[in-house]
């Protein structure tokens, strides 16, 4: 069955640091990954995903994330976080039978 | 484009009672999904509509939820009566076909319930 685990439930970085979120997956065949944040009171906004292709992927905000697939793995980075970045951000897996993790809230210090 | 509307936005409600959500997808998207998440957690998918037929409804419980997607458009998630622990925030997702790939799902901004 597929399954998503992000490692850490939450995480604080300091303005302009650079930052990665961990996602580990369990997915049969090749899998469809995806970053989506949440801010507080609204819904998920997809950062972005990975179908095919090359394993760097480039999303919104100035997110990226890359597929390793010898470690199972889809970590989301940003080379300098903005206080605006601080909210709760899920890895998914699958397509019409998406698996979301538990979530890694994110604090920005200024 | 307009995206998935939701409504209410809250609601509180006492035990027993029961509730019902209204979800109104992006305009063209033939599928439709309704999530529970629990504070803390992340969606967990409740049940999932093709068009007007039900795709997968195994998480779904059936005991005190339904759901129905009347015509293939709008969509309701009712549940009767309601416990403790369905306070959550429902979440409705709908998606249309990519060309060259899979669908991808938008969310609306989610009903947060409260059952006292």
């Amino acid at each position: 069955a597929q399954s998503v685990t992000q490692p850490d439930i939450h995480i604080t970085v300091s303005e302009g640091a650079s930052l990665e979120l961990r996602c580990n997956y369990s997915y049969g065949a090749t899998p469809y990954l995806f970053w989506y944040v949440q801010s507080p009171g609204q819904g998920l906004q997809l950062l972005l995903k990975y179908f095919s292709g090359d394993t760097l992927v480039q999303g919104i905000k100035g997110f990226e994330a890359e597929f390793k697939r010898s470690q199972s793995s889809f970590n989301l980075r940003k080379p300098s976080v903005h206080w605006s970045d601080a909210a709760e951000y899920f890895c998914a897996v699958g397509v019409n039978d998406m698996r979301f993790g538990a979530g890694t809230r994110l604090t920005v210090k200024p | 484009e307009a995206g998935v509307a939701q409504s209410p936005r809250y609601k509180i409600i006492e035990k027993r009672q029961s509730v019902a959500f209204w979800c109104n997808p992006i305009s063209g998207h033939a599928t439709l999904y309704w999530y529970q998440q629990i504070l803390g957690q992340g969606p967990k998918l409740l049940i999932q509509f093709q068009n007007n037929g039900v795709v997968d409804d195994s998480q779904l419980p059936k005991d005190r939820f339904s759901a129905e997607r009347l015509k293939g458009v709008d969509s309701t998630l009712k549940i009767q009566p309601a416990k403790l622990e369905d306070s959550a925030v429902y979440l409705c997702a709908s998606s249309g076909r990519l060309a060259g790939g899979p669908n991808e799902q938008f969310f609306g901004p989610g009903t947060r319930l409260t059952v006292l």
